[in-house]
């Protein structure tokens, strides 16, 4: 089992509706959560942290974790065709301060 | 502060042949991060730095790679006798973690991509 996991995609979303985007983990150690955006031939850049159960709200952005569950989401709220990129789940292991895990990520594409 | 700094942008270099990058982190993170990206999969951890001690090397890291970070600032990652195996990018990031600190969210540079023909 891969220690973190996304489903590759793409996910096609039309502008304007929730992209909903999700992501598994393996170790149920991991203490700090994070979404990343990548835009083709880019590096990443953060998007989100979440660190506690629940919902983290920021902007059109919501991170949702569930410890219990090893789960992390991702929703964009009325999604434009400039949010169309890979989004990469990162988790840490073990405790909070070890290096970021990535998982493959997801490629988004929001039609105009 | 412009930044994480990678140089160079692009190498292409033929197998067999020695290479070095380079990377200036924002000056008042005390962590450095070397990750390797290649098409479609997500980044994949090589090596990490707190101040100029390394801290742990992935086992991606062949004997064929070294990296190191004289006095904590800028890092270098060599790869010695490249192989074709070796394209991809390479991904150099850096953060502030201290003791109480868990937001230690990445800053990442732009990337060095390497060819190997």
């Amino acid at each position: 089992q891969k220690e973190v996991e996304q489903n590759s995609g793409p996910l096609s979303v039309p502008e304007g509706a929730i992209a909903s985007l999700n992501c598994t983990y393996s170790d149920r150690g991991s203490q700090s959560f994070f979404w990343y955006r990548q835009y083709s031939g880019k590096s990443p850049e953060l998007i989100m942290s979440i660190y506690s159960n629940g919902d983290k709200e920021d902007g059109r952005f919501t991170a949702q974790l569930n410890k219990a569950s090893q789960y992390v989401s991702l929703l964009i709220r009325d999604s434009q065709p400039s949010d169309s990129a890979t989004y990469l789940c990162a988790v840490t292991r073990r405790s909070g301060n070890t290096p970021l895990v990535f998982g493959k990520g997801t490629r988004l594409s929001v039609i105009a | 502060d412009t930044g994480v700094s990678q140089n160079p942008r692009h190498k292409i270099t033929k197998r067999g042949q020695n290479v070095t990058f380079r990377c200036d982190p924002i000056s008042e993170h005390n962590r450095l991060y070397w990750y390797r990206q290649t098409l479609g999969q997500g980044p994949e951890f090589l090596t990490y730095f707190q101040n100029e001690a390394q801290l742990e090397k992935s086992r991606l890291l062949s004997d064929r790679f070294s990296a190191e970070r004289p006095k904590g600032s800028f890092s270098t990652l060599e790869i010695q006798r490249t192989e074709q195996g070796d394209s991809a990018m390479y991904l150099c990031a850096s953060s502030l973690v201290g003791r109480t600190s868990s937001n230690y969210g990445y800053t990442f540079g732009s990337g060095t991509r390497l060819t190997v023909v």
